[in-house]
């Protein structure tokens, strides 16, 4: 059964001090792996797609790595603005194949 | 282009109601799915659909059905409303491979 593991739950930060997120992963067949941002009251919105591990994507203050067994989120000099819910998920291949297993989501606080 | 369009985006309905909430896509994506997303238990599948004429269940489908005749439409069918179904629905589509699924704004539902 694919199992996808967030932590920390909740992550309060200062303005500017930078920290990382975490995806535990476990899948069989891995073919994609996903980070998500969701607002308050709002569908998640899509940020990454990992396919391989040593992959690599940036967008303005977030930057998403992936590892065999896990990804991150890095939060680069967060504002405000990044306070929201940070969801990942997986999409892997073999039985599971159509199905988006999500984690809990790490709920990112950031203090002016 | 509309992107994911869930209607109702408030229900409330009485134990043993039935109802449908409906799922429209305009980017021809072959792959839908419903989620529902409870406190503290993430988004967890309900059904998916990986093509008009075929769905299949996801980690909790007791107590909905879905079809999928179109390409555009996916509707999730609550049979005989419960407490327990009370929650936050939210539909999903995405291309082959779902490398970017895009979600609805979500349908929140209470049973009483």
């Amino acid at each position: 059964e694919d199992q996808v593991t967030q932590s920390p739950e909740a992550l309060r930060l200062q303005e500017g001090e930078s920290s990382s997120l975490n995806c535990s992963y476990t899948v069989s067949g891995l073919r994609g792996l996903f980070w998500y941002r969701q607002d308050p009251g709002k569908g998640p919105e899509f940020l990454f797609t990992l396919y391989s591990a040593g992959e690599e994507k940036e967008k303005e203050r977030l930057k998403a790595t992936l590892t065999k067994k896990e990804s991150f989120l890095h939060i680069t000099a967060p504002k405000p603005e990044d306070s929201a819910t940070y969801l990942c998920a997986v999409f892997a291949g073999g039985t599971s194949y159509g199905k988006l297993t999500f984690g809990q989501g790490t709920i990112l606080t950031v203090h002016p | 282009n509309a992107g994911v369009t869930q209607t109702p985006k408030f229900q409330v309905l009485k134990t043993g109601q039935s109802m449908t909430l409906q799922c429209a896509q305009d980017m021809n994506h072959e792959y839908m799915s419903w989620y529902r997303q409870d406190p503290g238990m993430g988004l967890r599948l309900i059904h998916y659909s990986v093509g008009a004429g075929i769905t299949d269940q996801g980690e909790v489908p007791n107590g909905y059905n879905v079809s999928r005749s179109t390409t555009e439409d996916f509707p999730l069918r609550l049979l005989s409303a419960a407490p327990s179904q009370t929650s936050v629905y939210f539909c999903a589509s995405g291309f082959e491979g779902n490398t970017e699924a895009f979600f609805g704004q979500g349908t929140r539902l209470t049973v009483v």
